[in-house]
């Protein structure tokens, strides 16, 4: 079974600040693929960073970064220098055989200004 | 188009009735997904196209729910005597190939709410 876990339902962070979202996952597979998505009111999901799992490097775009520990099935979003416009769901998802996606219950962010 | 697009933004039916819910993909995406997202959880995969055919439907619920994809392009998601349970946010996400290397676009999906 394919699972994904999001611990934190919410997250608050200063607005030019460093906030981390924990993600861990399962699955028995050894290709696969990980994903953060974001989610504002809009409803829109939005593509934020994706990890090839067979690849030691951390994922970077810009503010975000992921510390990825396959060992532990561990998958987390650092997000810097955080800005309001950030604020949103942040959903982690799972990619493996079958092409669907397995996503967790989301973290709210909140940015304080 | 430029991204996933899908209507209608919010439908609004009562209990029983029939429904039926349009994506339109990113234009020679060949892959298509439908997902639920009930309140406060992370979508839900419901259905995958690859071309014209389904290839994995075992994310619908029951056999209430039926998608199609005629042509290979838009898709609709129809649900026929619904429910209150199923009022929920229908996403629709597309992928240029299918596998679970790409990357799946999403739709701003359609709200429905079942009285």
């Amino acid at each position: 079974a394919q699972t994904v876990t999001q611990s934190q339902p919410e997250m608050s962070v200063q607005e030019a600040e460093t906030v981390t979202l924990s993600c861990t996952y399962d699955t028995s597979e050894s290709d696969y693929y990980l994903f953060w998505y974001k989610q504002p009111p809009s409803r829109q999901m939005i593509l934020v960073i994706r990890q090839e799992a067979y690849k030691q490097q951390n994922a970077t775009e810009n503010r975000f970064s992921v510390n990825f520990q396959k060992a532990a099935k561990s998958f987390s979003l650092k997000i810097s220098d955080s800005q309001l416009g950030d604020a949103a769901m942040y959903f982690c998802a799972l990619g493996n055989t079958g092409n669907q996606f397995y996503f967790g219950t989301g973290t709210s962010l909140t940015v304080i200004p | 188009g430029a991204g996933v697009s899908q209507t209608p933004s919010n439908k609004v039916t009562e209990k029983g009735k029939y429904v039926e819910l349009r994506c339109d993909p990113i234009s020679g995406h060949t892959a298509l997904y439908w997902y639920r997202q009930s309140l406060g959880q992370g979508p839900e995969f419901l259905i995958y196209f690859q071309g014209t055919g389904a290839a994995d439907d075992s994310g619908l619920p029951n056999d209430r729910f039926f998608a199609v994809r005629p042509e290979g392009s838009v898709s609709t998601l129809k649900i026929q005597r619904t429910e209150r349970g199923d009022s929920a946010v229908y996403l629709c996400a597309s992928s240029l190939t299918n596998g679970r290397q790409e990357t799946q676009y999403f739709g701003p999906g359609t709200r429905l709410l079942v009285l």
